[in-house]
């Protein structure tokens, strides 16, 4: 893996389904993973940043894991509802910078 | 946490005419960043804004296609120049949240169409 990757590119739902993504990244010179929130016409929201390999990070029905070994990292919803609907970014940080997958549009639905 | 503000929210507009962004910050910051995401494509910087000193780009942009200013550590400008449609982006300014790792705080975009 030489970028940030994330899948799928988009997600449709049912309200009350859990769903999950993937962010794919470079494993060497890891320094931090982080997942952001961006609703449309609002600003991204970081939701968390990540450092230590098999780290979990819970907020409320979301909830992240981390390998950094294998360079990947998990993104978990359960009980979707509408206003999870949003696009879901990961970047790998380093200290001056961030680097960003394409994201994975997810749309719950009643 | 920091809140950031941006003008303007959206603008269409004509090729070979530019366009001025500003971003508003309601504290001081040293570094602010201005990010570009063209349709299907991800989040990119463009350049870091030091206040006092020149940006800083990075590779694939120039200072003569997004001149940035930085008068003072609220407020930042980023002008997108002479356009063409492949500038179609949104484009967001952050800052950094003072937590660890990079975090950062986004503001809320402005979408550009290039006709």
């Amino acid at each position: 893996i030489l970028n940030v990757e994330q899948s799928p590119q988009s997600l449709h739902v049912q309200e009350g389904d859990s769903t999950n993504f993937t962010c794919s990244f470079p494993s060497s010179n890891f320094y931090a993973l982080h997942w952001y929130r961006w609703e449309t016409a609002k600003s991204p929201e970081a939701l968390f940043v990540m450092t230590l390999n098999g780290d979990e990070k819970k907020k409320g029905r979301i909830s992240a894991t981390l390998n950094t070994k294998e360079g990947y990292s998990y993104l978990y919803i359960k009980g979707s509802q509408p206003e999870d609907s949003a696009t879901y970014l990961c970047a790998t940080g380093t200290a001056s910078k961030l680097t960003f997958g394409t994201g994975t549009r997810l749309q719950v639905t009643l | 946490s920091a809140v950031i503000s941006q003008k303007p929210s959206r603008d269409i507009c004509q090729r070979g005419t530019s366009l001025t962004i500003q971003c508003q910050v309601d504290s001081q910051v040293t570094m602010m960043f201005w990010y570009r995401q063209q349709p299907g494509q991800s989040l990119t910087l463009i350049a870091t804004a030091n206040q006092g000193s020149e940006a800083t780009y990075e590779s694939g942009f120039v200072i003569d296609k997004f001149p940035i200013s930085r008068p003072n550590l609220t407020f930042s400008t980023l002008t997108v120049s002479n356009m063409s449609p492949e500038d179609s982006s949104i484009y967001l300014c952050s800052v950094r949240s003072g937590t660890a790792y990079n975090e950062q705080f986004f503001g809320p975009g402005t979408r550009l169409t290039v006709l």
